[in-house]
């Protein structure tokens, strides 16, 4: 089975600096996507970034970079510049796009990581 | 317009009470989701349906019953409440069963007393 493993429950930025929230994954698939959802305190789940398994480039949104190692299945998360709205939970997903199988498409997601930036 | 909303946004109700809680989404997806969030912010799949058939069934008592009227509607069910089902539910669509990413509702925070 899949899993997903955010290895740093807290973790704390000061603002205008950058700060890497890592993630790793467990998977025997080839093709499937990686997410980051960020979650501040008014609930909502919000899409941050996404990657394609076979995609080799790393995907960028404005502040925000992934480091995607396949081989080393590694999905670490860069924000730069860090504002005091990027203080969240962040969470680390995998999707197996696969239709055979069991909970296809579903997404697996990681225990979090708080983020906290100080002004 | 929002495109995927839940109702209620909270619950407070009493242990062996029924509830439900709707949701609808409005970007033409064939999949829609729901997601249990426990205290410790764990999210972990449901239920799915994809063009109104159910495709996930986790392990999830049978207390839960979901109903999928057409493929833009996805409601939660829940008889006999227990301490234990106190929680946030989302509900999420997908544009397939397969494809992309998923998009969130804002959530209903449940509290069984």
């Amino acid at each position: 089975a899949q899993t997903v493993t955010q290895s740093q429950p807290e973790m704390s930025v000061q603002e205008a600096e950058t700060v890497t929230l890592s993630c790793t994954y467990d998977t025997s698939e080839s093709d499937y996507y990686l997410f980051w959802y960020k979650q501040p305190p008014s609930r909502q789940m919000i899409l941050v970034i996404r990657q394609e398994a076979y995609k080799q480039q790393n995907a960028t949104e404005n502040r925000f970079s992934v480091n995607f190692q396949k081989a080393a299945k590694s999905f670490s998360l860069k924000i730069s510049d860090s504002q005091l709205g990027d203080a969240a939970m962040y969470f680390c997903a995998y999707r197996r796009p696969s239709i055979y199988g069991g909970s296809q498409g579903n997404l697996i997601f990681g225990k979090g990581t708080k983020l906290s930036v100080k002004p | 317009d929002t495109a995927v909303s839940q109702t209620p946004k909270y619950l407070v109700t009493q242990m062996g009470n029924d509830k439900s809680i709707k949701c609808e989404q409005n970007l033409g997806h064939d999949t829609m989701y729901w997601y249990k969030q426990d205290s410790k912010k764990f999210l972990k799949i449901m239920f799915s349906y994809n063009n109104k058939e159910l495709i996930i069934n986790e392990t999830v008592p049978n207390r839960f019953s979901p109903k999928s009227p057409d493929k833009a509607h996805l409601n939660l069910h829940i008889n006999s409440l227990e301490l234990g089902d106190s929680a946030v539910y989302f509900c999420a669509s997908s544009r397939t069963r397969t494809a992309g990413e998923l998009f969130f509702g804002e959530g209903s925070r449940l509290t069984v007393l």
